[in-house]
C-alpha cells in the first residue's frame, strides 16, 4: 500500500496565484516525520521542511506555508503568490520510527507556473 | 562545495555489463542512503549505511545490486548484469545520525541500459 499519496499529478497556475499541493499519508506508527522536497528541472532534491507527529502547529516561511492535520492524515503545502521559479516537482515524504530511516516518497506533483 | 556529490552523472551501458556508481556524502554526515528514481515516480529507498555498517539492505531490488561503504566515507553502488529495467536515476543522500534529520541529496547518476 502506498504510504504517501499525492493525488495531484500536474498543476498549472498563472504567476501570482496561490496554489496548494496535497499530501495524504498512512502510518500506524505514533512517532513519525513528514517532509517536503522540491525537485527543480536540474534534478537535485532540495529539502523544504520537516514536521514531527507531535507538532501540529502550522508553519509559514516566506511565501511557503504548511498545514499539518493528523485528523485527516494530511500535510498540505501552499505557495502564495507563485513565481516562475517555483516550477518544479514537489515530493512529500514520510519517515517512521518503527521502520527507522527509510523515507517513503509520494509520486510527486509537477507544478508549472505560467508567466 | 560541501554538498553530496555523485559520480558519474550519466552512464550509458549495454545490457549485461556491470556498472558502479560512487557517492561522497557531506563530510560530517555518518548516514548515507541510496535511492532509485524512475520517470514520474518518487525516489524509492534501496539501502543505507551508518558509518561503514549497512543497516538495511532488504530493499535492494535484486541480488544483482550491492552497495559498500568500506571506510565509512564514500559509498559505491554496483549493479551486475544490467538489464534495461535498471535504467533510472540513482540518488544518494546523507544525514546526521538522528534518523529524523533531513536527508541531503546529491545530483544523482542517470543510468541508461541499451
Amino acid at each position: 500500500a502506498q504510504k504517501v499519496t499525492q493525488a495531484q499529478t500536474e498543476i498549472s497556475v498563472v504567476e501570482k496565484e496561490d496554489v496548494t499541493l496535497d499530501c495524504v499519508y498512512e502510518t500506524r506508527d505514533t512517532t513519525y516525520y513528514l517532509f517536503w522536497y522540491k525537485q527543480p528541472p536540474s534534478g537535485e532534491l532540495v529539502f523544504l521542511i520537516r514536521r514531527n507527529s507531535f507538532d501540529e502547529q502550522n508553519e509559514i516561511s516566506g511565501r511557503y506555508s504548511w498545514n499539518f492535520q493528523k485528523s485527516t492524515s494530511s500535510f498540505n503545502f501552499t505557495i502564495t503568490a507563485s513565481q516562475v521559479v517555483d516550477s518544479a516537482v514537489y515530493f512529500c515524504a514520510l519517515s517512521e520510527a518503527e521502520t527507522g530511516n527509510q523515507f517513503y516518497f509520494g509520486t510527486g506533483t509537477s507544478l508549472t507556473v505560467i508567466p | 562545495d560541501t554538498g553530496v556529490s555523485q559520480d558519474p552523472r550519466h552512464k550509458i551501458t549495454k545490457r549485461g555489463q556491470n556498472v558502479t556508481f560512487r557517492c561522497d556524502p557531506i563530510s560530517e554526515h555518518n548516514r548515507l542512503y541510496w535511492y532509485r528514481q524512475t520517470l514520474g515516480q518518487g525516489p524509492e529507498f534501496l539501502t543505507y549505511f551508518q558509518n561503514e555498517a549497512q543497516l538495511e539492505k532488504s530493499r535492494l531490488l535484486s541480488d544483482r545490486f550491492s552497495a559498500e561503504r568500506p571506510k565509512g566515507s564514500f559509498s559505491t553502488l554496483e549493479i551486475q548484469r544490467t538489464e534495461q529495467g535498471d535504467s533510472a536515476m540513482y540518488l544518494c543522500a546523507s544525514s546526521l545520525v538522528d534518523s529524523y534529520n533531513e536527508q541531503f541529496f546529491g545530483p544523482g547518476t542517470r543510468l541508461t541500459v541499451l
